[in-house]
């Protein structure tokens, strides 16, 4: 799976759009990219996935840049909720694994 | 559709003794992973089973073991405990693992602490 780089921490005030960036330079044309939240003490919860076109939940948006070397998860309206690491993952989309390889993560703290 | 649960949620052991921590996927779900979350070392795989098999295993010592039932729920054991092994065990379930869009959905965990 290849590896991803994110900041280390972000902050965001409520209310605004938080927007967290990840690299993954080394991406191969299969692999997906996924992201997953954790709040403290939690389990990981999933956000959002996107291969190569810009996709949108009702948790957040994932912008994928064209040549697929960079993305950015997009949460619209920040709340104090929304405080939490937030994982970008690369995941291979063939093979029989499920496995996930996390990094450090994004702590994003949401300020009043 | 209920999510993955965990059991125990707690657990407190003594150095040397074994653990055995429980997992039930969501229904409908065949593949069952476990990660290890630690502060030092992040969270980390340690196995996934699908259909009763391990198919995958991470970089952890014989120490560490799984299984999975026929109804998929599965177990994970912990022989000989280590202070080190304390951690929040998790737990992810997904339809068959490995597919493009078959997400892994995680449960609450099980905090170990090992005195």
């Amino acid at each position: 799976d290849a590896k991803t780089t994110q900041p280390p921490s972000m902050d965001c005030a409520e209310g605004r759009a938080a927007n967290l960036p990840c690299n993954h330079s080394t991406i191969s044309g299969n692999e997906y990219v996924y992201w997953y939240r954790q709040i403290h003490s939690q389990g990981p919860q999933y956000i959002i996935h996107g291969l190569k076109n810009n996709e949108t939940n009702e948790m957040a948006s994932l912008i994928i840049t064209e040549d697929r070397k960079s993305s950015t998860l997009i949460l619209p309206h920040a709340t104090l909720r929304d405080t939490a690491v937030y994982y970008c993952i690369v995941r291979a989309y063939s093979g029989n694994t499920g496995k996930l390889i996390f990094g450090q993560g994004t702590t994003l703290q949401v300020k009043p | 559709k209920a999510g993955v649960t965990q059991t125990p949620r707690y657990l407190i052991k003594t150095r040397g003794q074994q653990v055995t921590l429980s997992c039930s996927p969501i229904s409908g779900h065949r593949s069952v992973s476990w990660y290890q979350q630690t502060p030092g070392q992040g969270l980390q795989f340690l196995f996934e089973y699908f259909s009763e098999t391990q198919r995958n295993k991470g970089n952890f010592p014989g120490r560490f073991s799984g299984r999975q039932f026929s109804n998929s729920r599965s177990e994970m054991n912990v022989s000989t405990l280590e202070l080190g092994d304390s951690a929040l065990y998790l737990c992810a379930s997904s339809l068959v693992g490995g597919l493009r869009t078959d997400t892994q959905y995680f449960g609450p965990g099980t905090r170990l602490t090992v005195l």
